[in-house]
C-alpha cells in the first residue's frame, strides 16, 4: 500500500526552525518528483516546494524563498523540509504529496495526511 | 504567476442537483489540470486529472472539461458525501497554483 508518512510538526516561536520529514513507503521514491504543499487553519492550499527524483531540480514558493530548504535521500525513502526563520503565517497543515506523470502530464496523485505546524509565541 | 480564478466560492445545493464549478487559468494551461476535493480535517483527494480524466474509483457523476484557460468540474447528481471544498490545481509550469476553492454546502 502506497504511503506517505509526514512527522516533525509542532509548536515553534516566531524565528524559530522545524524541520518535517516525509517517509514514503509502497512505491519507488526515486522515481518521483515530490512536493511540499500547505494549508492554513480554515483557508486554502499553497504549493510550497518541490524537488525533482534526482534532486537536480528545486523551486520555492516566493513566501518561503531564502527561508526553507527542500531535500530528499533516496536511499531512506525519505522527503524533508527544513523550515528556518519561520512566521506567524508560516502556521498551516504541511502535507507531503507524490507528483507523477500521466498522459504527458504531471498529477498530484497522493498525498500525505499531513503534519501541523504552529508558530506562535 | 499564473492565477488560478476559481468560482463561485461557495454554493448551497440539494441532493440531486446539478453542479457546476468553473476554474480559469491567467494565461493557456493545455490541459494541465486537475481537481481535488477535500473534506473537513481529511485529506485533498485526487477526483480529475488532464482537465478531463476521471481518476480510478470516483464515481462517473463527477465529470471535468476544458483546455487552454477554462475548466469545468460538474457533479451530475449531488450526493450527501459529495458535499467538501473542492480546488482546481494547475500543473503546466512553477509555481504550482491552486484555485482559491468551491464550499459545496447543503441548502
Amino acid at each position: 500500500e502506497l504511503q506517505l508518512v509526514e512527522s516533525g510538526g509542532g509548536l515553534v516561536q516566531p524565528g524559530g526552525s522545524l524541520r518535517l520529514s516525509c517517509a514514503a513507503s509502497g512505491f519507488t521514491f526515486i522515481s518521483y518528483r515530490m512536493n511540499w504543499v500547505r494549508q492554513a487553519p480554515g483557508k486554502g492550499l499553497e504549493w510550497v516546494s518541490y524537488m525533482t527524483s534526482s534532486s537536480s531540480n528545486i523551486d520555492y514558493a516566493d513566501s518561503v524563498k531564502g527561508r526553507f530548504t527542500i531535500s530528499r535521500d533516496n536511499a531512506k525513502n525519505s522527503l524533508y523540509l527544513q523550515m528556518n526563520s519561520l512566521r506567524d503565517e508560516d502556521t498551516a497543515v504541511y502535507y507531503c504529496v507524490r507528483e507523477a506523470y500521466y498522459y504527458d502530464s504531471s498529477v498530484f496523485d497522493y498525498w500525505g495526511q499531513g503534519t501541523l505546524v504552529t508558530v506562535s509565541s | 504567476a499564473i492565477q488560478m480564478t476559481q468560482s463561485p466560492s461557495s454554493l448551497s445545493a440539494s441532493v440531486g442537483d446539478r453542479v457546476t464549478i468553473t476554474c480559469r487559468a491567467s494565461q493557456g494551461i493545455r490541459n494541465d489540470l486537475g481537481w481535488y476535493q477535500q473534506t473537513p480535517g481529511k485529506t485533498p483527494k485526487l477526483l480529475i486529472y488532464t482537465a478531463s480524466t476521471l481518476q480510478s474509483g470516483v464515481p462517473s457523476r463527477f465529470s471535468g472539461s476544458g483546455s487552454g484557460t477554462d475548466f469545468t468540474l460538474t457533479i451530475s447528481s449531488l450526493q450527501p458525501e459529495d458535499f467538501a471544498t473542492y480546488y482546481c490545481l494547475q500543473t503546466y509550469n512553477y509555481p504550482r497554483t491552486f484555485g482559491q476553492g468551491t464550499k459545496v454546502e447543503i441548502k
